[in-house]
């Protein structure tokens, strides 16, 4: 089955330590994206790719980076994990960015830090 | 900005009643709605969208949503509640992002519990 595969599931990172996040697809979708969603709150999107054009939404903090080296695969980096960015990482994709196409959701990287 | 609002921050319905989750939106122009689903530990599933059509929207596990223009919400139905429908629901609207995309923008969601 076509899906958006997320690793680690869980990930423990020390305050600090940079930590990378992964994300990969078989779905072939031109657009990537990643969300932030704390503590059952509404997801909040960080960044998206389209193809390898990359969006940075205005209010994603510095922190946090993002590649996409081929359609397949997209990293999340957080440079100097903060106790405040400990939260669920969604990855998701969708065929166009046009908005009427549903995304498609990884099962996320719940990342902690200590 | 594209906004929804979910006014409830939970719902308990008694399996085999009907359940309702309460969705409203503010959108300049039409609006694409969606709804999605979300069990613990797990992504987002898509359940179902409004673009254009038929006011009467049928989804996935037989949820369906009524579109209703005047009222300006977007309410998820199901004639029949399971408690394997237990879950957190999200309401969307397509929302302009950066680089001329286009994302849903999501609710805060509602936890919908069923009781055996």
């Amino acid at each position: 089955d076509a899906m958006v595969i997320q690793n680690p599931r869980y990930q423990v990172t020390q305050f600090g330590k940079p930590v990378t996040l992964s994300c990969s697809q078989t779905l072939n979708h031109n657009v990537m994206y990643w969300y932030q969603q704390k503590s059952s709150q509404a997801p909040k999107l960080l960044f998206h790719y389209y193809d390898k054009d990359f969006n940075n939404e205005a209010d994603t903090p510095d922190n946090f980076q993002s590649r996409r080296p081929n359609t397949s695969f997209c990293f999340l980096d957080i440079r100097s994990p903060g106790l405040g960015d400990a939260a669920m990482y969604l990855c998701a994709t969708s065929r166009d960015r046009g908005g009427s196409k549903s995304l498609h959701f990884g099962n996320g990287t719940r990342l902690t830090v200590t | 900005a594209q906004s929804v609002a979910q006014p409830e921050d939970q719902v308990n319905v008694a399996e085999g009643n009907p359940l309702t989750v309460k969705c409203t939106y503010s959108v300049s122009g039409n609006p694409y709605l969606f709804w999605y689903v979300q069990y613990p530990n797990r992504g987002l599933q898509f359940l179902l969208k409004y673009i254009t059509g038929d006011n009467l929207v049928k989804g996935s596990y037989g949820f369906e949503a009524e579109f209703n223009k005047s009222q300006t919400s977007f309410h998820l139905k199901k004639p029949s509640a399971l408690v394997s429908d237990s879950a957190l629901y999200f309401c969307a609207v397509r929302d302009r992002a950066s680089g001329g995309s286009y994302i849903p923008t999501f609710g805060r969601g509602t936890s919908l519990i069923v009781h055996p």
